[in-house]
């Protein structure tokens, strides 16, 4: 099962909005509505932000959304702060009952 | 509250083998599903597997199959995952982390292995 496609990194300007993108097949994103996005900080484990595609677990901001459009699903964050400086994973069911990761994607706020 | 709490981090030899704990706790565990997931330092998240600690069913990640086992002792609220023949490749942080609607909502805080001559 080959790893999800994303960027390498993006950066955006507090305030501002930014998309983060996630390409899979149609085994995994395209054929699935579980797809999940984690955020981790240095030294920290991952939290969950979005799961079933557009699902904000209990205590995630309203900023963080995602999406989902054929094999490619996105997150994007509003009013981007500087405290959502961190990586971003995707993550996706797939067809062989197993789960594949993002490459990840590093934020900068600038 | 949720806890996921890990084994201390290891040092092992090239050809050895690592057996990682992860006991839980306010949760019922025969309730959920538990993956397992690693790190290497420097690079992104990768998926190893998934234990249903009720029914002890198992799947790996393809990359794992026949080196990595995964088991559950509900008595004691705790699985394990053991990697054997570790290189230095498998050098990572791994982590267990619950399964929530086939995402994972709680983590452990990671336990670092340390593959080294």
């Amino acid at each position: 099962q080959s790893a999800l496609t994303q960027p390498a990194s993006v950066s955006g300007s507090p305030g501002q909005s930014i998309t983060i993108s996630c390409t899979g097949t149609s085994s995994d994103v395209g054929g699935y509505y579980y797809v999940s996005w984690y955020q981790q900080h240095p030294g920290k484990a991952p939290k969950l932000m979005i799961y079933g595609v557009t699902n904000r677990p209990s205590g995630v901001s309203h900023r963080f959304s995602g999406s989902k459009s054929g094999n490619t699903a996105s997150l994007t964050i509003s009013g981007l702060q500087a405290e959502d400086e961190a990586d971003y994973y995707c993550s996706s069911y797939t067809s062989s009952d197993t789960w594949v990761f993002g490459g990840g994607t590093k934020l900068t706020v600038l | 509250q949720v806890q996921l709490v890990q084994s201390g981090a290891e040092v092992k030899k090239p050809g050895a083998s690592v057996k990682i704990s992860c006991k839980a706790s306010g949760f019922t565990l025969t309730s959920y599903h538990m993956h397992w997931v690693r790190q290497a330092p420097g690079q992104g998240l990768e998926w190893m597997g998934i234990i249903k600690p009720r029914d002890d069913q198992i799947n790996y990640a393809q990359n794992f199959q026949g080196r990595v086992t995964m088991t559950g002792d509900t008595s004691t609220t705790t699985v394990y995952m053991e990697v054997n023949s570790l290189t230095s490749e498998d050098t990572a942080v791994y982590y267990c982390a619950r399964d929530f609607h086939w995402s994972t909502d709680y983590w452990g805080q990671g336990t670092l292995v340390t593959v080294s001559s």
